[in-house]
């Protein structure tokens, strides 16, 4: 049973760039999430999709943006990047039904390492 | 504003003895409490999940205490094992009003020398 996969694994972008992520969740799961994780930092809330539209969003700039599609997997997108984006970003899947329920316990995949020039 | 602290100096300890690892929040009601372990270059695994009206939680030789008055999580490895070592990080949520958030500690690396 395959996890959560990512890609690309690692990416190299200059500023002002634009970049895409992609996501396909753990099979069964119908709730992507995805986390920006800084060099020796916890991961940051970036947003959560359910039903192919975004539920809640943290505290990041309408630069980055998200899809989800109806088969669930989803992209996140960063527009005109900052040497400040650089991180790596972590898609986590979940089911919505436990969320609701309180217990949000996420699968992660392993990251997307983007580094800004 | 929301705030997670977790020892941000490494923990080395000997195989064998138990790690205490500290996670203090502040600012915030958590309707409970996750531990993730993370791997280089690996992205986060759940680990234990408490909830606000549990004092403590065990799986295997993990166990994890959660007290709302003092806005504290320890977590404990007994009988540590090099292969424990990695970084532990904690995550606090609320209930289904905010289900989608959590909020992580910056994580403390454990170093468990044989």
């Amino acid at each position: 049973d395959a996890g959560v996969t990512q890609s690309p694994t690692h990416l190299i972008k200059t500023r002002g760039q634009q970049v895409t992520l992609r996501c396909s969740p753990k099979s069964g799961h119908d709730t992507v999430s995805w986390y920006q994780q800084a060099l020796g930092q916890g991961p940051q809330f970036i947003f959560q999709y359910y039903e192919e539209e975004e539920r809640q969003r943290g505290n990041f700039p309408d630069r980055f943006s998200g899809h989800q599609f109806p088969n669930y997997s989803s992209e996140l997108n960063v527009n005109a990047l900052l040497l400040g984006d650089s991180a790596l970003y972590l898609c986590a899947s979940s089911f919505l039904s436990n969320l609701n329920s309180g217990a949000n316990v996420l699968t992660f995949g392993a990251g997307s390492r983007l580094t800004v020039l | 504003s929301q705030k997670i602290e977790q020892n941000s100096e490494a923990l080395n300890i000997q195989e064998g003895k138990t790690a205490t690892l500290t996670c203090n929040y502040t600012n915030y009601s958590p309707a409970y409490l996750q531990w993730y372990r993370q791997d280089p270059g690996r992205g986060p695994v759940f680990l234990l999940l408490i909830r606000e009206n549990e004092k403590e939680k065990r799986k295997e030789r993990l166990k994890v205490t959660f007290d709302t008055t003092l806005k504290q999580s320890l977590f404990h490895i007994t009988a540590s094992q090099p292969a424990d070592s990695a970084t532990y990080l904690c995550a606090l949520g609320r209930g289904s009003s905010n289900t989608g958030k959590l909020i992580f500690g910056q994580g403390t690396t454990l170093q468990v020398k044989p």
